[in-house]
């Protein structure tokens, strides 16, 4: 089965870019898209957005001017990375694996990190 | 963007009660709706999706319905591993969005 695990800073100063990697093991890489979805505390979930193994994204419109999202294949590896962080952008971040077609539901997701804002 | 409005935010119910959770899209999405269930720390976990299909390995109690713009979750005989936030996530369309979540307690 597909497992998926997240890496990276858990605190970020203000105005700086947020920077996740995300492992996957154990499936094809190129079955899903593989996304970034958020959860500040105590709140509902966003979706970030997702790459295809090719390279092709797909991006939030609330935090496209933001954010970009990379993948490297030789590694089994998506990374996220925010920039200009505030205070808005603490959350737990999750990666996933999303189904590809019309099937956009998320399945796995990674155990999720989470990422403070320092002032 | 397609908003998600779930109802209630929280229901309170014993151990062997019926619990339905509604969903509803503020417009249509046909049966491309998925509900996640997510237990405090945890990752959120995938249920049902295209609105009445049974992950595996998830129990029979749970099940959804609905289409186009209303959808319930349903969970017929309450036990308390069920206590959770639930979410429902449209597939419609982009961007992806989910409901605010309904919080289910055992009493």
């Amino acid at each position: 089965q597909v497992q998926l695990h997240e890496s990276g800073p858990g605190l970020v100063k203000a105005s700086e870019t947020l920077s996740l990697t995300c492992t996957v093991s154990g499936g094809s890489f190129s079955n899903y898209y593989w996304s970034w979805i958020r959860q500040p505390p105590g709140k509902g979930l966003e979706w970030i957005g997702y790459i295809y193994y090719s390279g092709n994204t797909n991006y939030n419109p609330s935090l496209r001017s933001r954010i970009t999202i990379s993948v490297d294949t030789s590694k089994n590896q998506f990374s996220l990375k925010l920039s200009s962080v505030t205070a808005a952008d603490r959350a737990v971040y999750y990666c996933a694996a999303c189904g590809m077609g019309r099937t956009n539901w998320f399945d796995p997701w990674g155990p999720g990190t989470l990422v403070t804002v320092s002032s | 963007d397609i908003q998600m409005t779930q109802s209630p935010s929280s229901v309170s119910a014993s151990v062997g009660d019926r619990v339905t959770i509604s969903c509803r899209a503020s417009q249509g999405i046909s049966s491309w709706l998925a509900w996640y269930q997510q237990k405090p720390g945890k990752a959120p976990k995938l249920l049902i999706y295209a609105a009445s299909s049974l992950q595996s390995g998830v129990p029979s109690r749970f099940s959804g319905s609905g289409s186009g713009t209303d959808f319930t979750l349903t969970i017929s005989s309450l036990q308390p591993e069920d206590s959770a936030t639930y979410y429902c996530q449209q597939a419609n369309s982009f961007p992806l969005t989910f409901g605010g979540g309904t919080k289910v307690e055992i009493k």
